[in-house]
């Protein structure tokens, strides 16, 4: 089956420690996608990249960092200076940037 | 900001009628997506259309896109429970490849 799939569902955190979600497609796709949804809100842009080794910031990139070493992956690290970051974090993958994006089931981290 | 803006931003209708979800943006445009999300799930990609197209056809969904009143719409016609969801518009400015997602419809259909 071809999909993008994350990890974990659910997860939850102590404030001030790092966490990593992850994001794995095997569509093929150049592009993926980090995004970030609060309650009843849109999704806002934390990070994206259009090749492997190159990835560039969204409008909310503060207190986040990512890594895009292979094709396949685009793990996201929220790190202890994002200030809210309890959220439910999405990822997405395109053919190319102007295409449509196909979605993973999402994260939904809690900070405790 | 140059989010898609949905309007309105809760509907109610009763299956088999019609849900009309509108959607205006700020800047020119490369395409125009509609997405649909169920409570707690990613989003699925509804339906596509280009800056040169008017109107595009998917099953019960029909979108219009107006480049000159930077304005777009949803039909859905007949509609069932299950398209009870959050549906959002996202404009993609020039190509640029960044999707504006706006806060989204969401569309309450009661069997």
């Amino acid at each position: 089956d071809g999909g993008i799939t994350q990890s974990p569902k659910y997860l939850f955190r102590k404030e001030g420690q790092n966490v990593t979600l992850s994001c794995e497609q095997n569509l093929n796709h150049d592009a993926m996608y980090w995004y970030r949804q609060d309650p009843g809100q849109g999704l806002r842009l934390i990070y994206y990249s259009q090749i492997v080794n190159d990835f560039q910031k969204g409008d909310i990139a503060e207190g986040y960092s990512v890594s895009r070493e292979k094709k396949e992956s685009f793990p996201l690290t929220v790190t202890s200076a994002q200030k809210n970051p309890t959220a439910f974090y999405l990822c997405a993958s395109s053919m190319m940037g102007n295409n449509e994006q196909f979605f993973g089931p999402g994260t939904r981290l809690t900070v405790l | 900001s140059q989010q898609g803006e949905e309007d309105p931003q809760a509907l109610s209708i009763q299956e088999g009628e019609n849900a009309t979800m509108n959607c205006s943006y700020k800047t020119s445009i490369n395409n125009l997506q509609w997405y649909r999300q169920n409570s707690g799930r990613g989003l699925v990609h509804l339906i596509l259309i280009r800056s040169n197209e008017r109107e595009k056809h998917s099953g019960r969904l029909r979108v219009t896109l107006d480049t000159s009143k930077k304005s777009s719409s949803l039909l859905i016609t007949a509609s069932r429970a299950a398209d009870t969801a959050s549906y959002f518009c996202a404009p993609l400015p020039g190509n640029t490849g960044k999707l504006i997602f706006g806060q989204g419809t969401t569309l309450q259909v009661k069997p």
